[in-house]
């Protein structure tokens, strides 16, 4: 299973672009990244999923370098709703493994006024 | 249409007893996951169905922990004999093979279990 890791924590101000990048080194060739969004008292909610380059969404994009072995989410704009938890996932979804998807601790975002 | 809906939101109960936790995954959507939340801490895997059938229970922290499900459909969690590291929040989670984004995960509220 790819193992990923992300900063516990971010700090930002409502307007300004958030990155959160996640590190994946041993990603597989058929392994997929998806992140999803958690409020307090909240189930997850997924934003967006990719397997290499760009994706982009209404509320996200996501950005995958030529090696796999990170991707960064970016949040443009941030408001004060977007403080939640932001979990990177990597899992191979054709072949069973969405099942061993793991959420780690995620990064927590603080957006201030 | 209906999301994932789980009861009881809250429960309650005292070390020992039994527990059981509903899920009703979005109509259609033939894998089913469980979790488990501690405060503060990620989402901690506990098993999967596909169907009716849970090909992967590894998650289960013990043999105190058990699921089923039927119809395709609704399924229950239960926890025999509690004991107070078992307080956390329950999340369910259903997805289907379809869509945009294969096997996206639709979440539930949550049970937010507490043993005293």
């Amino acid at each position: 299973l790819a193992k990923t890791t992300q900063p516990i924590s971010m700090d930002s101000y409502e307007g300004q672009e958030v990155n959160i990048t996640c590190s994946h080194n041993n990603i597989a060739t058929n392994d997929y990244i998806t992140w999803y969004q958690q409020f307090p008292s909240q189930g997850p909610r997924f934003i967006i999923q990719g397997y290499k380059t760009k994706v982009t969404n209404e509320v996200a994009s996501l950005f995958i370098p030529a090696d796999r072995k990170s991707s960064t989410l970016s949040l443009p704009r941030v408001s004060l709703s977007d403080t939640a938890v932001y979990y990177c996932l990597v899992g191979d979804l054709f072949s069973g493994g969405y099942n061993k998807l793991i959420f780690g601790a995620g990064t927590r975002l603080a957006v201030h006024p | 249409g209906a999301g994932v809906s789980q009861s009881p939101s809250n429960k309650v109960t005292e070390k020992g007893k039994d527990v059981e936790l509903r899920c009703d995954p979005i109509s259609g959507h033939t894998a089913l996951y469980w979790y488990r939340q501690r405060l503060g801490q990620g989402l901690e895997f506990l098993i999967y169905f596909q169907g009716n059938s849970a090909p992967d229970k590894s998650g289960l922290p013990s043999d105190r922990f058990s699921a089923e499900r039927t119809g395709e459909s609704v399924s229950t969690l239960t926890i025999q004999r509690t004991q107070q590291e078992d307080s956390a929040v329950y999340l369910c989670a259903s997805s289907f093979e379809g869509g945009p984004h294969p096997y996206e995960q639709y979440f539930g509220p949550g049970t937010r279990l507490t043993v005293t």
